[in-house]
């Protein structure tokens, strides 16, 4: 089983539409969780942070958690075309006598004008 | 403006060269971090770095190489013993605490020939 596993994509939703990304991982005592999205070719950009469960909006965007299912969502209402492209989620993992941010592999959104 | 450098945009390896990425960053951030993403995958950590003169190794570190001589820069060196380096490589770094968020430069492709 993976570390960090979204929901496997492409995904594709009209214009207008709400787009759920779905992300699940591994360790129970994680309190950090990142969404980032990533044009083609681009670094990765961070677009929500959540610590505490629940839901934590930012304009169109919402990140809900729910460390006891050990489940991150990102919620993008009122989709555009200009959010197209892959979407990452990170969660704080333990790495030897560390804890270091693992990336899952990522879900590919279209949105369709 | 603060942000993370990194050097070339696009580079081309030859059979059984050693190529070195530039990173460098005027954030006064303590760790750094190298990652590897291939195609449709996420991010996977190579190595990290969170003082001057040390670094440990992330999840694939065979075949590369790291220094941390100045706390602005941590180059990283693609051997001829990694014999598949093609991929999207991004540096980034933090203030070092463990809930904060990865800045990013801008990544460096590379390529074999």
């Amino acid at each position: 089983q993976k570390e960090v596993e979204q929901n496997s994509g492409p995904l594709s939703v009209p214009e207008g539409a709400i787009a759920s990304l779905n992300c699940t991982y591994s360790d129970r005592v994680s309190q950090s969780f990142f969404w980032y999205r990533q044009y083609s070719g681009k670094s990765p950009e961070l677009i929500m942070s959540i610590y505490s469960n629940g839901d934590k909006e930012d304009g169109r965007f919402t990140a809900q958690l729910n460390k006891a299912s050990q489940y991150v969502s990102l919620l993008i209402r009122d989709s555009q075309p200009s959010d197209s492209a892959t979407y990452l989620c990170a969660v704080n993992l333990p790495s030897g006598s560390a804890r270091q941010l693992t990336f899952g592999s990522g879900t590919q959104l279209t949105v369709l004008p | 403006d603060g942000g993370i450098t990194q050097s070339p945009k696009y580079l081309f390896r030859k059979e059984g060269q050693n190529v070195t990425l530039s990173c460098e960053q005027n954030l006064n951030h303590d760790a750094m971090y190298w990652y590897r993403q291939d195609p449709g995958q996420g991010l996977r950590l190579i190595y990290y770095s969170q003082i001057v003169n040390d670094f440990q190794k992330g999840d694939i570190a065979e075949g590369y190489s790291v220094s941390r001589e100045k706390k602005e820069s941590f180059p990283l060196t693609v051997t001829s013993a990694q014999k598949n380096p093609t991929a999207f490589y991004l540096c980034a770094s933090t203030r070092g605490q463990i809930n904060e968020k990865l800045f990013f430069g801008s990544g460096t492709q590379l390529s074999v020939l």
